[in-house]
């Protein structure tokens, strides 16, 4: 059972673009909610992320919307470059992080220059 | 300050064989986590190893047991190895079992031939 869905699969922006990558979670018990940027032959690296308290979380170029009532959360990239072009995964956790994280199926993304 | 190390970095086995991959946690963590990433998709929980204790295990099969030692640093071993355990084993630390972010290693390449 596939409790964090992910979507797109696949996403292509302009350098300068907006990219949006959207999640959607079933398990209300989830308190965290993290996005993860992983390079090809690298470990996913910790982007940004947000607690259920706040509807919003920015980090320079990068924004988290979250929708409690709906359960989804969406992860916005303002002025996409190229070297943005990675795969993104959302994940969800109890306890703040600590306990398993659950992670959606991935977005690649390509910022064409 | 050496983030999370994990070794080796690649390794090819035979079906049937066992495998051992080793990971350091961040300085300063005591938790460790221990995921399977296989191609295209997102990571999926394995286990997680606090004080020196099995804290939580995903939905995998007995043959992929682990160890923690006293140093914090964990094992995970994988016995009679098929085709489908070929997949990027990650190794993720933190700190104590609650409100802590995950720090992700680089992870270790099987291929089970």
């Amino acid at each position: 059972q596939q409790q964090v869905k992910q979507s797109p699969q696949s996403l292509i922006v302009q350098k300068g673009g907006i990219s949006i990558i959207n999640c959607a979670y079933e398990n209300t018990a989830f308190d965290y909610f993290p996005w993860y940027q992983q390079f090809p032959g690298k470990g996913p690296a910790l982007l940004i992320a947000i607690r259920p308290d706040v509807s919003e979380k920015k980090e320079g170029r990068f924004t988290i919307s979250f929708n409690k009532s709906a359960k989804q959360f969406s992860l916005h990239i303002m002025d996409s470059q190229p070297g943005d072009s990675a795969t993104y995964f959302c994940a969800a956790s109890n306890e703040g992080g600590s306990e398993k994280l659950v992670f959606g199926k991935g977005t690649k993304l390509t910022v064409n220059p | 300050d050496a983030g999370v190390t994990q070794s080796p970095t690649h390794l090819i086995k035979t079906r049937g064989q066992q495998v051992t991959l080793r990971c350091s946690p961040k300085s300063g963590h005591d938790t460790v986590s221990w995921y399977q990433q296989a191609l295209g998709q997102g990571p999926q929980f394995i286990f997680q190893y606090y004080e020196e204790e099995e804290r939580q295990r995903g939905n995998f099969p007995d043959r992929f047991s682990g160890h923690q030692f006293p140093n914090y640093s964990s094992e995970l071993n994988v016995n009679a190895l098929l085709l489908g355990d070929s997949a990027l084993y990650l190794c993720a630390s933190s700190f104590g079992t609650s409100y802590n972010e995950q720090f992700f290693g680089p992870g270790t390449r099987l291929t089970v031939l």
